[in-house]
């Protein structure tokens, strides 16, 4: 059972131009909400997270709106950068997790922006 | 700052073979620890974590153990490899606190023939 869901695959953006990454969940209990960065053979990297408090998280190019209501949220870059292109994991994890911090990650979208 | 160290970078094994992989943490105490498997194509699945020395949870039913000898050490172990074993074996950390982001260690790339 994917309790998050990445449904694209893959993504090609023009540099300069908008990217937008969605992810969906469907545990209702989840309310902290991760994007992660990954390169190749190297591990991933934090970029942005959002509270289930709030619905738009904003990191200079990078902005995390979350949507409860439909379990959705996405991750807009803005302008897209040939260095941005990797694959982009969202993540979820819920209080009742407690200290063990657990996250559960989607499949994943790669991301490639085209100079 | 706190860094996460992996060792080896690559690993080629035979079927049947043991493995062991190495994970410290510098610059924090008691951190959670976790392992992850990326297989080809897939996103990431969690294997073990531990909230304390000795503490090991495991998350999926399979052929690998994970131990925590020391607070910042993190072990991932087989006594026989299967084919299925082949991936790419992340370590991570985090306080030990919800809502705070996991750190990522470079990986292991285990090719198991």
């Amino acid at each position: 059972d994917q309790q998050v869901k990445q449904n694209s695959p893959s993504l090609s953006v023009q540099e300069g131009r908008i990217s937008i990454l969605n992810c969906d969940y469907t545990n209702s209990m989840f309310d902290y909400f991760l994007w992660y960065k990954k390169y190749p053979a190297e591990g991933p990297t934090f970029l942005i997270s959002i509270s289930s408090i709030k619905d738009k998280n904003e990191d200079g190019r990078f902005t995390v709106f979350l949507n409860k209501s439909a379990k959705h949220l996405s991750l807009h870059i803005v302008p897209s950068q040939p260095g941005d292109s990797a694959v982009y994991f969202c993540a979820a994890s819920s209080l009742y997790g407690g200290a063990t911090n657990k996250l559960i990650f989607g499949t994943g979208t790669l991301l490639a922006v085209q100079p | 700052s706190q860094t996460i160290h992996q060792w080896p970078a690559t690993l080629v094994q035979p079927v049947g073979s043991p493995l062991s992989l190495e994970c410290t943490v510098e610059g924090t105490s008691n951190p959670n620890l976790y392992w992850y498997r990326q297989a080809a194509g897939r996103g990431l699945q969690l294997l073990f974590y531990s909230v304390g020395i000795g503490q090991i949870s495991s998350e999926v039913p399979q052929n690998l153990s994970a131990s925590r000898p020391q607070d910042r050490q993190f072990i991932l172990s087989s006594k026989k490899l299967l084919l299925s074993d082949s991936g790419f074996y992340l370590c991570a950390w985090s306080v030990r606190r919800a809502y705070n982001e996991q750190f990522f260690g470079p990986g292991t790339r285990l090719t198991v023939l």
